[in-house]
């Protein structure tokens, strides 16, 4: 099946720094999703990209489809406490009737003070 | 509006058992999916219900795990004489239509098996 290469595994930075995390792919995949899963909840979407080579902001996010259909980038600006959290990448395929989703292995994000 | 709920949030059981966790989707969505995360993990793929259809059990580990879906709402994971490696927290997601990809997600049931 699909797979996803998702990093980094973790990444420890001070609060006001930019982050940047990406995942890729053999594969290519018809849509990109970012989420953030805080401790004992579900993920949460943050952004969705639907066109190769699409750049698209959310507040401080910033996810891009890369040209190639294979890969994804998210950028967080100005990082705050509250990003603290594991962002999992997303990629979309259709499979007869159905819109699946794989995803990537996560990103723990640390924000130090 | 209301998310997509689970219930246990947590469940212990003994080896052998049988569980069953329950998701009720987001009020009009029609695509329920369940997801397996161990610790540490992304998400595993393990059924996907749309409308009326028949669903897509691809995902499913073992002949053990099993899924209904009644009314085209609420659903049920059922987990026959569970494993310690099934020990995991199991997460429900819904979508609105067939044609979308964004999936939303509940809380999870943790399950744990001694």
């Amino acid at each position: 099946g699909q797979q996803l290469n998702q990093s980094p595994q973790s990444m420890f930075i001070q609060e006001g720094e930019d982050v940047s995390m990406n995942c890729t792919s053999s594969s290519i995949f018809n849509t990109w999703l970012w989420y953030k899963q805080d401790p004992g909840e579900g993920p949460v979407l943050l952004i969705a990209l639907y066109k190769a080579g699409e750049l698209t902001s959310n507040g401080r996010l910033t996810a891009q489809f890369g040209i190639t259909r294979k890969d994804s980038f998210l950028n967080i600006s100005a990082s705050i406490p509250s990003d603290v959290g594991i962002y999992f990448c997303a990629g979309g395929i259709t499979s007869g009737s159905a819109r699946q989703l794989t995803f990537g292995s996560g990103t723990q994000l640390t924000v130090l003070p | 509006g209301a998310g997509v709920s689970q219930s246990p949030s947590n469940k212990v059981t003994e080896k052998g058992k049988d569980v069953e966790l329950r998701c009720d989707p987001i009020s009009g969505h029609t695509a329920l999916y369940w997801y397996r995360q161990s610790l540490g993990q992304g998400l595993e793929f393990l059924i996907y219900f749309q409308g009326n259809s028949a669903p897509d059990k691809s995902g499913l580990p073992s002949d053990r795990f099993s899924a209904e879906r009644t009314g085209g709402s609420v659903s049920t994971l059922t987990i026959q004489r569970t494993q310690q490696e099934d020990s995991a927290v199991y997460l429900c997601a819904s979508s609105l239509a067939q044609g979308l990809y964004e999936q939303y997600f509940g809380p999870g049931t943790r399950l744990t098996v001694t």
